[in-house]
C-alpha cells in the first residue's frame, strides 16, 4: 500500500527564518510527486510537480527537491502569508489508473 | 492554473435527505474527475475516480450507492450524498484532470454539515 508521511507536523517560524518541510514516501512505481498548500476552509492550491530523483522546482520563496525516497519543500526567508498547511501527494501506478495519495500536511506559522 | 468550480460552497441538511454537489471545470476539458473527503485535521481521502462517460471507480470502503457520481461531460460531474447523516458532514473537494494525470486541479471545497 502506498504511504506518504510528512513531518513536521506542525511547524513555526519566525518571520525570515528559513526551513525545510520533509515528505516520504513509500510507492511502487512513482509517477509524479506533488506539493500543494492549503489555506483553512479551502480547497488545494497546486504549487510544484517533480517527476524524478534529483529534480528541483522553484517558486518564489518556495523550492522543491526531489529523491528516490523523500521530497524536501525549503522555505527561504518566509512571510506571514507564507503560513498555511504544505501538503505532499504521490501519483503511482501504471496504465490507466494512476492513485494520488495525500500526506497528512505540515501546518506552517511564520510569526511576524 | 486551470479553474475547478463547486457549488454550492456550504451546505446544512436535516439527517436523511441528499444533496447534490456541483463540480466544473471552467477553462479546460476534464478527462477525469476526483471526488475527495477531509475530515478536520486530516489530509485529502480519495473517495472515487471519473471517466466522462463511464462508471466511477470507487475507493475500498466507499459506498457507491451512498455516494453517487455522474460525470455527464466534459466540463461537470456531481457527488450525491443520498440519505446523508451527521457521519457524512465533511469537507468535500473535487479535482479535474486532463488528458494527462501529472497535475490535478482543485476546487474550492464544498462543506456539508447534516444535522
Amino acid at each position: 500500500e502506498d504511504q506518504v508521511t510528512q513531518s513536521p507536523e506542525a511547524l513555526r517560524l519566525q518571520e525570515g527564518e528559513s526551513s525545510s518541510l520533509n515528505c516520504s514516501y513509500t510507492v511502487s512505481g512513482l509517477r509524479g510527486l506533488f506539493w500543494y498548500r492549503q489555506d483553512p476552509g479551502k480547497g488545494p492550491e497546486f504549487l510544484f510537480t517533480l517527476y524524478s530523483a534529483g529534480e528541483e522546482k522553484e517558486k518564489e520563496r518556495l523550492k522543491a527537491t526531489l529523491t528516490k525516497k523523500e521530497s524536501f519543500l525549503h522555505i527561504t526567508a518566509p512571510k506571514p502569508e507564507d503560513s498555511a498547511t504544505y501538503l505532499c501527494a504521490v501519483q503511482a501506478g501504471s496504465g490507466g489508473y494512476q492513485k494520488v495519495t495525500f500526506g497528512t500536511g505540515t501546518k506552517l506559522q511564520v510569526i511576524p | 492554473g486551470a479553474v475547478v468550480s463547486q457549488h454550492p460552497s456550504r451546505v446544512i441538511c436535516k439527517s436523511g435527505t441528499s444533496v447534490k454537489i456541483e463540480c466544473r471545470s471552467l477553462d479546460f476539458q476534464a478527462t477525469t474527475m476526483f471526488w475527495y473527503r477531509q475530515f478536520p485535521k486530516q489530509s485529502l481521502m480519495l473517495m472515487a475516480t471519473s471517466n466522462e462517460g463511464s462508471k466511477a471507480t470507487y475507493e475500498q470502503g466507499v459506498e457507491k450507492d451512498k455516494f453517487l457520481i455522474n460525470h455527464a461531460s466534459l466540463t461537470l460531474s456531481t457527488l450525491t450524498v443520498t440519505s446523508a447523516h451527521p457521519e457524512d458532514s465533511s469537507f468535500y473537494i473535487c479535482s479535474a484532470a486532463g488528458t494527462s494525470y501529472n497535475e490535478q486541479f482543485f476546487g474550492p471545497g464544498t462543506r456539508l454539515t447534516v444535522l
